[in-house]
């Protein structure tokens, strides 16, 4: 039972570049997140679904946007890379939002140069 | 006034004692309360949930929650080195969203 998988694990984009961080989990939950965590900010929230066919924004949304393919996954997508961006990115889920508590994934690290 | 807080530490424990982490939390309708460990450069990890006022013991570790002084804490029982982490405090709000404190540095020293 892998729990939350995320990939890639580690990534350097130069600024302006897009990509996709992928995330599956395969605990039948509803709810996916995603957050970034840097130094000093802990973690925060980017965006979230709460079930399959709906996402909504949290706390730090702007220059991401997601997709929730099906109940297992949920990608962010960076379209222009920042170096703001730097950070430490952790896709979680929960059975259901407001009640249980949220398995993460191992993170993606990423750097933007 | 931050949604959950927490002393940022370090806080500095000799092996075989007893560590004491405390959080707060200002939404007075949070239903649900988790600890999580996170060692670092790795994800945070579920180590206790807490639904109900008083104490929850699993093993070297006890939860404590205080509803009316909105007061959540952990306790670790023979703190061992392997125990030095952050340990991050959750709850869900009112919009059912879970906040996290800024997580509070253990340092277990031999």
């Amino acid at each position: 039972n892998a729990g939350v998988t995320q990939t890639p694990k580690f990534q350097v984009l130069k600024t302006g570049q897009s990509m996709t961080l992928q995330c599956a989990q395969d605990m039948n939950h509803n709810s996916m997140y995603w957050y970034r965590q840097d130094p000093g900010m802990g973690l925060r929230l980017i965006y979230y679904s709460a079930s399959e066919g709906t996402t909504d924004k949290g706390e730090v949304p702007n220059g991401y946007n997601v997709s929730r393919l099906n109940k297992r996954e949920f990608s962010l997508r960076l379209e222009s890379a920042a170096p703001s961006q730097t950070s430490v990115y952790f896709c979680a889920s929960t059975s259901w939002q407001g009640n249980q508590p949220q398995h993460f994934g191992d993170g993606t690290r990423l750097s933007i140069l | 006034q931050k949604e959950v807080e927490q002393n940022s530490g370090p806080l500095s424990v000799p092996e075989g004692a007893i560590a004491s982490l405390n959080c707060t939390y200002s939404d007075r309708v949070s239903q649900s309360f988790f600890w999580y460990r996170q060692y670092s450069g790795k994800s945070p990890e579920l180590i206790m949930s807490i639904y109900s006022n008083g104490d929850k013991e699993d093993g070297r570790f006890t939860a404590q929650l205080n509803k009316a002084s909105q007061y959540v804490s952990l306790l670790i029982r023979d703190s061992q080195p392997s125990d030095s982490a952050t340990y991050l405090c959750a709850v869900y709000n009112a919009g059912n969203m879970l906040t996290f404190g800024g997580g509070t540095r253990l340092m277990v020293k031999p």
